[in-house]
């Protein structure tokens, strides 16, 4: 199985400032990698897929970007709404795993 | 509107059984894969259940496989999650989701959730 370490678990950050997250597969998975956004209470969803590429609605002020094993998440500016938890998540094969998981929290 | 609604979760003891179902409305059921993901309390995501829009192909954790198993009626716009054998360690919200890549999932639409607790 493919596992997922995402980095940090947690950050505390400041309405406007950049945020960036990582994410290394244990073995390459090209650019299979998706990101998704979690708030408390609710369903995730989906922001980038194909490591890059951004879901219709989401702000541009989101950026994926990596390939092979090393992934990150970029959030620049952050929003009020932006402090969320954030997973990444493999599509690369069966079993799909998932990022243990990011929380941006308000400093 | 597209949009997924879970049902049938709930309190089950442990060796017990239930059945999760997701009805499907605003788009072509058939046309897309499907999975289910759960979330335990206070802990993160964890990919269940796979299924493609024919149901030729089923993939399966392996934390449930042999205990869960993953259908879809496309008649009826609906997939299920018959799971069996409960441990504690199910308990979580289920979510469904649906999978708009052919060949990489990952998944754009999720359902509200249902929960399951499985205790004595």
């Amino acid at each position: 199985d493919i596992q997922m370490t995402q980095s940090p678990s947690s950050v505390s950050a400041s309405l406007g400032d950049r945020v960036t997250i990582t994410c290394r597969a244990s073995q390459g998975i090209s650019s299979w990698l998706a990101w998704y956004q979690q708030k408390p209470g609710k369903a995730p969803n989906l922001l980038i897929y194909a490591a890059s590429s951004l879901q219709s609605g989401v702000p541009s002020r989101f950026r994926g970007g990596g390939s092979g094993t090393d992934f990150t998440l970029t959030i620049s500016g952050l929003q009020p709404e932006d402090f969320a938890t954030y997973y990444c998540q493999q599509s690369n094969s069966f079993p799909l795993t998932f990022g243990g998981g990011t929380k941006v929290e308000i400093k | 509107e597209v949009q997924l609604l879970e049902s049938g979760g709930g309190l089950v003891q442990p060796g017990g059984s239930l059945r999760l179902s997701c009805a499907a409305s605003g788009f072509t059921f058939s046309n897309y894969a499907m999975t289910w993901v759960r979330q335990a309390p206070g802990k993160g995501l964890e990919w269940v259940s796979a299924i493609s829009g024919s149901a030729i192909s089923t993939y399966y954790a392996d934390s449930v496989k042999g205990r869960f198993t993953i259908s879809r009626d496309n008649s009826k716009n609906t997939l299920y999650l018959q799971m069996n054998s409960l441990r504690a360690e199910d308990t979580a919200v289920y979510y469904c989701a649906k999978d708009p890549s052919s060949s990489w999932p990952h998944f754009d639409i999720w359902g509200q959730g249902t929960m399951v607790t499985v205790s004595s």
